[in-house]
């Protein structure tokens, strides 16, 4: 069964809304996750990285007030795109590292956002 | 600097051929991590497998296999007899001991029935 349970799947909002995305691990704790967002037909560009009660560490160019990350226990983080814009439509996907050397081996199922 | 090379942007067999994938990397630590990762139509990533430097040992699981070059810095994938099921978009990566991970940007592999 699924590791990683991301929702919601799909969704559609409009410009100027708020959309958050949940991203929760069924049956491992993690302290360290990680949201990427991947384009069509293109690879996964990684946004942050988050260990459970701290802030997280955003790459260069994502805008930490834009993508707001909650990593509010070992088995829930989550992803609040905020004022969203079309140039916001992508498909997120989150990832948990196990712990021992902070590789991602699981993936949630993904987030496709369409902002109109 | 890291960076992972999958020189294959799309690759088209006929179902039961073998094939493999290119995967080609650059580092300049001598501990690093390569994985390899399987993106189906619906989306989901899937973890296939991860090799840490020290360990040369090619890997084999049923039609999957992985030849690791430390010489050539290559780390590629190869599936045998494929099926139309292996269709989707892999990705090689690489991880330097305490920093983030590279993806490649990914082989669209079709397999036609």
């Amino acid at each position: 069964g699924a590791v990683v349970s991301q929702h919601p799947s799909r969704v559609i909002c409009k410009s100027g809304t708020s959309v958050k995305i949940e991203c929760r691990s069924l049956d491992f704790q993690a302290t360290t996750m990680f949201w990427y967002r991947q384009f069509p037909k293109k690879s996964l560009m990684l946004m942050a990285t988050s260990n459970e009660g701290s802030k997280a560490t955003y790459e260069q160019g994502v805008e930490k007030d834009k993508f707001l990350i909650n990593h509010a226990s070992l088995t829930l983080s989550t992803l609040t795109v905020t004022s969203a814009h079309p140039e916001d439509s992508s498909f997120y996907i989150c990832s948990f590292a196990p712990g021992i050397d902070n590789s991602p081996l699981h993936f949630g199922n993904g987030t496709r956002l369409t902002v109109t | 600097a890291q960076k992972v090379t999958q020189a294959q942007t799309e690759i088209s067999v006929v179902e039961k051929e073998d094939v493999t994938l290119d995967c080609v990397y650059e580092t300049r630590d001598t501990t690093y991590y390569l994985f390899w990762y399987k993106q189906p139509p619906s989306g989901e990533l899937v973890f296939l497998i991860r090799r840490n430097s020290f360990d040369e040992q090619n890997e084999i699981s049923g039609r999957y296999s992985w030849n690791f070059q430390k010489s050539t810095s290559s780390f590629n994938f190869t599936i045998t007899a494929s099926q139309v099921v292996d269709s989707a978009v892999y990705f090689c990566a690489l991880r330097n001991r305490g920093d983030k991970i590279i993806f490649g940007k990914g082989t669209r592999l079709h397999i036609l029935p």
